[in-house]
């Protein structure tokens, strides 16, 4: 059982859509990560939130807009996406400075 | 440069024999980390070790081995007695500080199929 949930696991949507994934931790974690990760290519970082504050922006298009409401959640607004989006969003948290990051399983974006 | 390489991007052996997936790192930082990742067919990714540069004490888990030798800047993961349910994508990824916090670099992964 993976201690980061992420919500929805699979997404369609139109380039013209608005939609949002979620992803939370109830362990206390200071520090969450999303990353995309495109088939057969490994994750790539995208935001780092660190006490609920963008550290970490890797010059993702603004098209999508991260969101920490709390320690434990963390939002990923997503709007006028291309086809090139599509693909797997992983969420993940961790405690320490180098430590293990726990990852979500994911959701699986599709964009029409 | 800060990278990690993945030399083999596909690697098949049969049910029982031992595999080697090899890791080579590049980072500038004197303290780092080190870990991998099991990537199975359902996509989650599955934390299997993290190392920090100061130990390069070698670890046995099981049928999982990790030989970590900084002088080649290496961290080659060995499972021995393979099984089916090995099958996966493997990352290999190497942790560097970023402003307060940290990045993980990963590997492009090593796909490992274990036949029947």
């Amino acid at each position: 059982d993976t201690e980061v949930t992420q919500t929805p696991k699979h997404l369609v949507m139109g380039m013209t859509n608005k939609k949002s994934l979620k992803c939370e931790q109830h362990m206390g974690h200071r520090a969450m990560y999303w990353y995309k990760q495109k088939a057969k290519k490994p994750p790539e970082l995208m935001f780092v939130y660190s006490y609920e504050k963008l550290s970490i922006n890797e010059s993702v298009p603004s098209r999508f807009s991260p969101e920490c409401p709390n320690s434990s959640l963390l939002n990923l607004h997503l709007h006028a996406l291309q086809p090139e989006d599509s693909a797997l969003y992983l969420c993940a948290s961790s405690q320490d400075s180098g430590g293990r990051q726990h990852f979500g399983d994911g959701t699986r974006l599709s964009i029409l | 440069a800060q990278k990690v390489t993945q030399a083999q991007t596909e690697i098949s052996v049969v049910e029982k024999e031992d595999v080697t997936l090899d890791c080579v790192y590049e980072t500038r930082d004197t303290t780092y980390y080190l870990f991998w990742y099991k990537q199975p067919p359902s996509g989650e990714l599955v934390f299997l070790i993290r190392r920090n540069s100061f130990d390069e004490q070698n670890e046995i888990s099981g049928r999982y081995s990790w030989n970590f030798q900084k002088s080649t800047s290496s961290f080659n993961f060995t499972i021995t007695a393979s099984q089916v349910v090995d099958s996966a994508v493997y990352f290999c990824a190497l942790s560097v500080r970023l402003n307060r916090d940290d990045k993980i670099i990963f590997g492009k992964g090593t796909r490992l199929h274990i036949l029947p």
